[in-house]
């Protein structure tokens, strides 16, 4: 099993359209979890931090199943600017320095379209 | 505030030449990462420093070097390019605690060995 493994996508959707995401990690160890996102040729950036129980940030929506190891990004209401590649990244304690490292996904690239 | 300044932004090696990509952080961060993405995967971690004088190998170390003489600066040198290290980099710091491990990415070199 990959240590963070995404939906492969691409993703297309209308404007307005709610999309969500799926991810899996293989770590049970794992204590951190997150949702950034890359727009093309950019840097990731912190989309969202994701708590056990569950947090939203206006039209996004994240949880976690620890128990099937499982992280999800729920988007509301689409945005033509939402379009971008959103990377599922998981702390892997123990690796990275003592606060451990992080291990991003591959990505699913979501388009949005008119 | 410039936060993560990597230079440069593109560059392209002939096979066996040597360069050093640069990256310096203005926010006092100890923890700081290179990272390399390939066309449509993850970010793979190359090497990681835990403050001033610390370094440590990544997934991913062969075929690069770093050092971490102050704070601020975390150069990645390449002794001996090679076709397989054409890809995008990704210099990023955080500090050290806090329960959101935010990463901060500098804008990233688009490296080609040919």
């Amino acid at each position: 099993r990959k240590e963070v493994e995404q939906d492969p996508g691409p993703f297309n959707v209308p404007e307005g359209a709610t999309v969500a995401f799926n991810c899996t990690y293989s770590n049970s160890a794992s204590q951190s979890f997150f949702w950034y996102r890359q727009d093309c040729r950019k840097e990731p950036k912190l989309l969202m931090s994701v708590y056990s129980s569950g947090n939203e940030d206006g039209r996004f929506t994240a949880q976690l199943n620890r128990a099937s190891q499982y992280i999800s990004l729920l988007i509301r209401d689409s945005k033509l600017s939402d379009s971008a590649t959103y990377l599922c990244v998981v702390n892997k304690r123990g690796y990275g320095g003592s606060q451990g490292n992080l291990i991003f996904g591959k990505g699913t690239k979501l388009s949005v379209k008119p | 505030n410039a936060g993560v300044t990597q230079t440069p932004k593109f560059r392209i090696l002939k096979i066996g030449q040597s360069m050093t990509l640069q990256c310096a952080q203005d926010m006092n961060h100890n923890y700081m990462y290179w990272y390399r993405q390939d066309p449509g995967m993850g970010l793979k971690l190359i090497y990681y420093s835990v403050g001033a004088g610390i370094t440590d190998k990544g997934e991913v170390p062969n075929g690069y070097n770093v050092s971490r003489s102050t704070t601020e600066d975390f150069p990645l040198r390449l002794e001996l390019a090679a076709p397989s290290q054409t890809s995008v980099y990704f210099c990023a710091s955080r500090p050290p605690r806090g329960r959101d491990e935010k990463l901060f990415f500098g804008s990233g070199t688009q490296l080609s060995v040919l």
